[in-house]
């Protein structure tokens, strides 16, 4: 059963960097897509961007210009660097499996349980 | 961008009772490889969200055959048959053909 753990800082000051990482368990990151999502309170879920294990990225456009996803196959582990953070960005951010290239299966079969960031001085 | 829609946006229902969810989107969801990317996911409180329904109408592993997805083109339907207890949470529809979107959710309660 694959599972996937968010860690990181749950506090960011405005305009700093929101980093966080996304170990994957019970299975490879190899051959798939991966992808973060966030989910303001009260408000819907919110695609960032999606990376592939070779590394190579696909990010919403409201987050183009800020965030940057990376990574590393040998610790099995995707991560998530949001840069010039507001309050706006505050809000549960979850890694999920994207989908498997020409599989033709659906996206988002295994989601980690979640992370809250709060921006605030 | 592709924009998806829900209605209710909430939804009491009395237990032993049907439901029904509709989603539609700015845009067919018939990809170029044929498949129609349209998701179905319960957020049950204090969880993550848990996918039901991929591809329109296949329901996950463990899924409750009282959980059924239908539709085409812009138009789907969540159909849950008798409402039970544990039903309880957010619903949302997600299309992932044109890079990816969520629908506002549907909140099911209880009357």
């Amino acid at each position: 059963q694959v599972q996937l753990q968010e860690s990181g800082p749950g506090l960011v000051k405005p305009s700093e960097t929101l980093s966080l990482s996304c170990t994957v368990s019970g299975g490879s990151i190899s051959n798939y897509y991966w992808s973060w999502i966030r989910q303001p309170a009260g408000k819907r879920l919110e695609w960032i961007g999606r990376i592939y294990s070779s590394g190579s990225t696909n990010y919403n456009s409201p987050f183009e210009s800020r965030v940057t996803l990376s990574v590393d196959t040998s610790k099995n582990q995707f991560s998530l660097r949001l840069s010039s953070v507001t309050a706006a960005d505050t809000a549960v951010y979850y890694c999920a499996r994207d989908s498997e290239p020409g599989a033709g299966s659906g996206h988002f079969d295994y989601w980690g349980q979640g992370t809250l960031v709060t921006v605030s001085s | 961008d592709v924009v998806v829609t829900q209605s209710p946006l909430s939804l009491p229902v009395t237990l032993g009772q049907p439901a029904s969810i509709s989603c539609w989107s700015s845009q067919s969801l018939v990809h170029s490889d044929g498949n129609t990317y349209l998701h179905w996911f319960q957020q049950r409180p204090g969880q993550s969200p848990r996918r039901l329904i991929y591809k329109v109408s296949n329901r996950d592993s463990g899924v409750p055959d009282r959980f059924s997805g239908s539709g085409s083109g812009t138009d789907f339907t969540l159909k849950i048959s008798r409402v039970e207890a544990e039903d309880i949470g957010v619903y949302y529809c997600m299309q992932g053909t044109h890079w990816r979107s969520f629908g506002q959710g549907t909140k099911l309660e209880i009357k």
